[in-house]
């Protein structure tokens, strides 16, 4: 099992309507926790951080579920800008990498 | 503040050619990553640094080395370059444990084609 895992989709979604897609992750000892986007053939971008209490940022919500050892990525209101690969990554206590999920892409339609 | 930078943006190499890249951040992060991404295979990490003159092997080293002899500088280098090195190369730079933050900072990327 990979320590970060995303589906890979493409998740197709009409302009407009709200998305959400996961990231497992497998090591308990997990602390940070992070969204980036990517489009193509540019670097990731920083999107946000994941926090224990959650995190809203405009139409972005990210949250955390240490139970089931996930975060997850709430798009609303999802604009044609939005279509991108997001990749989620995971830093384990005092480690100093991070670790990647391989990423989900998103194409938002007209 | 241009955040962190990489030279060159595009290389073509002939087999067995040895090149460097570099890479520069001016954030004053400690953390310094090589990253390369393949298509389907996602970000996999070369080398990193946590700090000026220390290096250490990621998950795929071989046929690279690094160098951090200045804090705001990473180098990578292709000794002698093979077609399975043809990738995007990705630096990223991190605080650290110096602000316990842990999110990296990427730079715009190298392609760099081996033929």
């Amino acid at each position: 099992r990979k320590e970060v895992e995303q589906d890979p989709g493409p998740f197709n979604v009409p302009e407009g309507a709200t998305v959400a897609f996961n990231c497992t992750y497998s090591n308990s000892a997990s602390q940070s926790f992070f969204w980036y986007r990517q489009d193509c053939r540019k670097e990731p971008k920083l999107l946000m951080s994941v926090y224990s209490s959650g995190n809203e940022d405009g139409r972005f919500t990210a949250q955390l579920n240490r139970a089931s050892q996930y975060i997850s990525l709430l798009i609303r209101d999802s604009k044609l800008s939005d279509s991108a690969t997001y990749l989620c990554a995971v830093n384990i206590y005092s480690n100093y990498q991070l670790i990647w999920g391989a990423g989900t892409k998103l194409i938002i339609k007209p | 503040n241009a955040g962190v930078t990489q030279t060159p943006k595009f290389r073509v190499l002939k087999t067995g050619q040895s090149m460097t890249l570099l890479c520069a951040q001016d954030m004053n992060h400690e953390y310094m990553y090589w990253y390369r991404q393949d298509p389907g295979m996602g970000l996999r990490l070369i080398h990193y640094s946590v700090g000026e003159g220390t290096t250490a092997k990621g998950e795929v080293p071989d046929g690279y080395n690094v160098s951090r002899l200045k804090k705001q500088n990473f180098l990578l280098g292709l000794e002698s370059a093979a077609p399975s090195q043809t990738s995007v190369y990705f630096c990223a730079s991190s605080p650290g444990l110096a602000g316990e933050h842990y999110e990296q900072y990427f730079g715009p990327g190298t392609r760099l084609t081996v033929t």
